[in-house]
C-alpha cells in the first residue's frame, strides 16, 4: 500500500505476556519513528531509526521495551513481560529524508490493552 | 515525558464559527506542525511551519510560527461538521529529530 501500515491493529495481552508490534513504513523511507499514545494524551517519542541503525532510544520507558529494524525497512517493537501501564496506542511514523522539511507520515497504530 | 502546552483542551462550537487554538513551549523549536487525528487513526499532517514569524494557510486553516520560536497557533475558519476531531501541535528541533506533541484540542462541531 501507499501508506504506513501496522499490525496487529488491536492486541489484548495478559499481564506478563510478551508482545510484538510490526510497522511497515512507506517504501524507500529511511527514517522510522515509534511513539506511544496514552488515552487522552498526545503521542510521546519512543525510538528512532535511520535505515537499520537505531540512532535514538531515549524515549523507551524501560528495558522491557526493545525495537529493531534489521534490514532497514520493516520494524518491530517488542514489549516483554507486559504491565497494565503499557496499555496505549503505539504509533509508527516514517519519513523520506533528513531535511528540515521532512514530513513524518503516521500509521493507524496498534491498540494494546494489557489485562 | 515532555509535552507542549496546548489550549484549549476541548471546544464545542456551532457550525460556521471560527476556531482558534494555540501551543506554547519552554524550549525553542525550528519546525512547528499541526496534525489532526480521527478516532482509530494516526495523526495526519495539516500544516507545517519552518520559519519564525511564518504564516501559512491550507484552505480554511491558517497557522503561524511564533517569532520567539516557542509558540504557534492554528485557526480554522467557517467550521464544518467534518472538522470534528483532535488537533495536535508538534515541535521539532532538527531534521531527523523526534516530534514533541501537545496534549491535543478536541473539537466538536454542532450542525
Amino acid at each position: 500500500g501507499a501508506g504506513v501500515s501496522q499490525s496487529p491493529r488491536y492486541k489484548v495481552a495478559k499481564r506478563g505476556q510478551d508482545v510484538a508490534l510490526r510497522c511497515d513504513p512507506i517504501s524507500g523511507h529511511v527514517s522510522l519513528f515509534w511513539y506511544q499514545q496514552a488515552l487522552g494524551q498526545g503521542p510521546e517519542f519512543l525510538t528512532y531509526f535511520q535505515n537499520e541503525a537505531q540512532l535514538d532510544k531515549s524515549g523507551l520507558p524501560s528495558d522491557r521495551f526493545f525495537a529493531e529494524r534489521p534490514e532497514g525497512s520493516v520494524s518491530t517493537l517488542k514489549i516483554q513481560r507486559t504491565q497494565q501501564e503499557d496499555s496505549a496506542v503505539y504509533l509508527c511514523a516514517s519519513s523520506s529524508s533528513g531535511t528540515l522539511q521532512e514530513t513524518q507520515y503516521f500509521g493507524p497504530g496498534t491498540r494494546l490493552l494489557v489485562l | 515525558g515532555q509535552q507542549l502546552n496546548q489550549s484549549p483542551q476541548s471546544m464545542f462550537i456551532q457550525e460556521g464559527e471560527d476556531v482558534s487554538m494555540n501551543c506554547t513551549s519552554s524550549s525553542i523549536f525550528n519546525t512547528w506542525l499541526w496534525y489532526k487525528q480521527d478516532p482509530g487513526e494516526g495523526p495526519v499532517l495539516l500544516i507545517a511551519l519552518y520559519k519564525a514569524g511564518e504564516l501559512t494557510s491550507n484552505g480554511r486553516l491558517t497557522a503561524q510560527f511564533g517569532i520567539t520560536r516557542k509558540d504557534s497557533f492554528l485557526n480554522i475558519s467557517a467550521s464544518i461538521p467534518s472538522d470534528v476531531g483532535i488537533y495536535f501541535c508538534a515541535g521539532r528541533y532538527n531534521a531527523g529529530n523526534m516530534l514533541t506533541f501537545g496534549g491535543g484540542t478536541r473539537l466538536m462541531v454542532k450542525p
